[in-house]
């Protein structure tokens, strides 16, 4: 039992170039999100689905889009990064009660 | 939207009590959460309250919720170097699942 795991660790992209980060949880947990986390800022939720072929915005969605195509995968992309993207992004899964368990994270740098 | 805020730093030593504290504004919040973040890992949840709860204690934990001043805090017993982390407040309003967080507080255990 993996939890949530997330790919890659760490990225570095020029700006203007696009990129796909992956969560993926073995959890059968219906709900999955995605924050990114800044100094001083805490987590900030970007997108995040309540099922299956489901997504929905949350309080930073803008140049972010994501995608629900199977339960156990959660994918956000970046289509012409951006060097305000620069960020820790962790990908989280709860079953449909309260507690969210979280991935590593995903160390991404725009240059 | 709604809030939470936490101060950034507290240093403690070893073998004493830590507090931190955490208010929030959501009225409707009925879950509060502390995770803990150890350097390059994710988000662990520690515990959390429901809100119609005073109080719960978990071994050498122990959260204090004062719904009418919407204040949160998380005490830590007999602080040890391995509780140096960054803690996090999180609260759940009564629509969604989704957790609004904090910035952190930075506990530094001298030794």
């Amino acid at each position: 039992n993996a939890g949530v795991t997330q790919t890659p660790k760490f990225r570095v992209l020029k700006t203007g170039q696009s990129m796909t980060l992956l969560c993926a949880q073995d959890m059968n947990h219906e709900y999955m999100y995605w924050y990114r986390q800044d100094p001083g800022m805490g987590l900030r939720l970007i997108h995040y689905s309540v099922g299956e072929g489901t997504t929905a915005k949350g309080e930073v969605p803008d140049g972010y889009n994501v995608s629900r195509l199977k339960k156990q995968n959660f994918l956000l992309g970046l289509e012409s990064a951006a060097p305000s993207q620069t960020s820790v992004y962790f990908c989280a899964s709860s079953p449909t009660n309260n507690e969210q368990f979280f991935g590593p994270g995903t160390r991404l740098t725009v240059l | 939207g709604e809030d939470v805020e936490q101060s950034l730093f507290l240093s403690v030593r070893e073998g004493d009590s830590s507090v931190i504290n955490c208010t929030y504004t959501d009225s409707s919040s009925t879950y509060l959460y502390w995770y803990k973040q150890e350097p390059g890992a994710g988000l662990q949840l520690l515990t959390y309250i429901f809100s119609n709860m005073d109080m719960k204690q978990d071994q050498r934990l122990t959260v204090l919720l004062n719904k009418k001043d919407k204040h949160l805090s998380l005490r830590i017993a007999d602080t040890q170097t391995g509780d140096s982390a960054i803690y996090f407040c999180a609260e759940k309003g009564n629509a969604g699942n989704m957790l609004t967080f904090g910035g952190g507080t930075r506990l530094m255990v001298k030794p």
